[in-house]
């Protein structure tokens, strides 16, 4: 049984650029949320997605989107990127009703230079 | 607004110590989550409890104990006779009456380091 899968593992950008980060949740699961971890820092909040829609949303700028596909996949977008925005970028799934917990992907590791 | 504290940032003990990782929470809501999780240096987030507000019971789970304390907003992690294996950061977490469907707020975490 695949856990959460993100790609890529680790991407570099140029200041200005937009970047494309996928999820695919896990098994069974039907609800995707993002989290930015800044290095020594813990995960933020970002959004999460349900039905194909944005249900939650963090403290994060409109540059911040994403998407759900019908396969409950996700994709984050970053537009207009700052050098601020080099982080990690965690992906977890759950699933509705009551999951007693998230899963958490291994991460996408974004570097903006 | 929810808010966690972990106000120990790095602990070094020798293998075979027990260690206690510290978190205070705050929050408005009378439901609510509190979770630990466990991060190694390949950066998933491993889910290690879930504890919900209206549930004080201590919990043990192997060398893993859990004291959830509603009286001073406490939810502290001791590690038994701790193992090189446990040397990772530790997040603990808050989140809504949703539980794991809501966001969870997270601390600024603990690294633990266990020498041999």
């Amino acid at each position: 049984d695949a856990g959460v899968t993100q790609s890529p593992t680790h991407l570099i950008k140029t200041r200005g650029q937009q970047v494309t980060l996928r999820c695919s949740p896990k098994s069974g699961h039907d609800t995707v949320s993002w989290y930015q971890q800044a290095l020594g820092q813990g995960p933020q909040f970002i959004f999460q997605y349900y039905e194909e829609e944005e249900r939650q949303r963090g403290n994060f700028p409109d540059r911040f989107s994403g998407h759900q596909f019908p396969n409950y996949s996700s994709e984050l977008n970053v537009n207009a990127l700052l050098l601020g925005d080099s982080a990690l970028y965690l992906c977890a799934s759950s699933s509705r009703p009551g999951s007693t917990e998230a899963f958490f992907g291994q991460g996408t590791r974004l570097t903006v230079v | 607004a929810q808010k966690v504290t972990q106000a120990q940032t790095e602990i070094s003990v020798v293998e075979k110590e027990d260690v206690t990782l510290d978190c205070v929470y705050e929050t408005r809501d009378t439901t609510y989550y509190l979770f630990w999780y466990k991060q190694p240096p390949s950066g998933e987030l491993v889910f290690l409890i879930r504890r919900n507000s209206f549930d004080e019971q201590n919990e043990i789970s192997g060398r893993y104990s859990w004291n959830f304390q509603k009286s001073t907003s406490s939810f502290n992690f001791t590690i038994t006779a701790s193992q090189v294996v446990d040397s990772a950061v530790y997040f603990c977490a808050l989140s809504e009456a949703g539980g794991a469907n809501s966001k969870l707020t997270f601390g600024k975490g603990i690294t633990l380091s266990v020498r041999p």
